[in-house]
């Protein structure tokens, strides 16, 4: 299997749930991105690891925790989220932070 | 302000027409790459094509041509002979900051319609 895939594709969820979004990605870079895509509003960067250490959190809420073991695979945990964290969330990698970011397909993310 | 605008929300074009989608940039920094994504319905963000600051020469991939007016900061994308399957939102994005601390920053988006 080849480029970034993300499961699962789509998650309903109650605000009292713990649940986890994984990314894993086959090209071989070693930078990955969380991104929240929300109706009406430009994509917004969460957070960014290279080499397994995050170096950007984009002020997210601590309800929304990252997790990168290794630069293959990185995790979005998500506990007692709210309704307007509904959206699509979007993982990305790019072999270097300034290069081209590719995307997986997302998780449609609803809060109920 | 906003670093990256995008001022068509939507555009209707005719099968096999071509087609440019506007998109301006703010930014201080002298180096920073200017970026198209295409969003089909499915979801998934497809990387299009890439513009350095330092770049002479517009790049082109395939189909894709990018307007590069540096004084203008602008940065259009031109699709020519468009496809149906060129339906979709399209997204301009600009990468900006200082090494090892770079992001891409989003525009609104452009929602594209081809028409038979």
């Amino acid at each position: 299997e080849t480029g970034v895939t993300q499961t699962p594709r789509h998650l309903v969820m109650g605000m009292t749930n713990k649940k986890s979004l994984k990314c894993e990605q086959h090209l071989g870079h070693n930078a990955m991105y969380w991104y929240k895509q929300s109706a009406k509003k430009p994509l917004e960067l969460m957070f960014v690891y290279n080499f397994k250490e995050q170096t950007e959190n984009n002020s997210v809420p601590s309800r929304f925790s990252p997790e990168c073991p290794n630069s293959s695979h990185l995790f979005l945990h998500l506990h007692t989220l709210q309704p307007e964290d509904s959206a699509l969330y979007l993982c990305a990698s790019s072999r270097r932070p300034e290069g081209e970011q590719y995307f997986g397909p997302g998780t449609r993310l609803t809060v109920t | 302000a906003q670093k990256i605008t995008q001022t068509q929300p939507g555009m209707f074009v005719q099968e096999k027409e071509a087609v440019t989608l506007d998109c301006t940039y703010d930014t201080s920094d002298q180096s920073y790459g200017l970026f198209w994504y295409k969003q089909p319905s499915s979801g998934e963000m497809i990387f299009l094509i890439y513009q350095g600051s330092y770049d002479e020469q517009n790049a082109t991939e395939g189909r894709y041509s990018l307007n590069f007016q540096k004084a203008r900061k602008s940065a259009n994308l031109v699709i020519s002979a468009s496809q149906l399957g060129d339906s979709a939102m399209y997204f301009c994005a600009m990468r900006e900051g200082i090494q090892g601390a770079q992001k891409l920053v989003f525009g609104q988006g452009t929602r594209l319609t081809i028409n038979p």
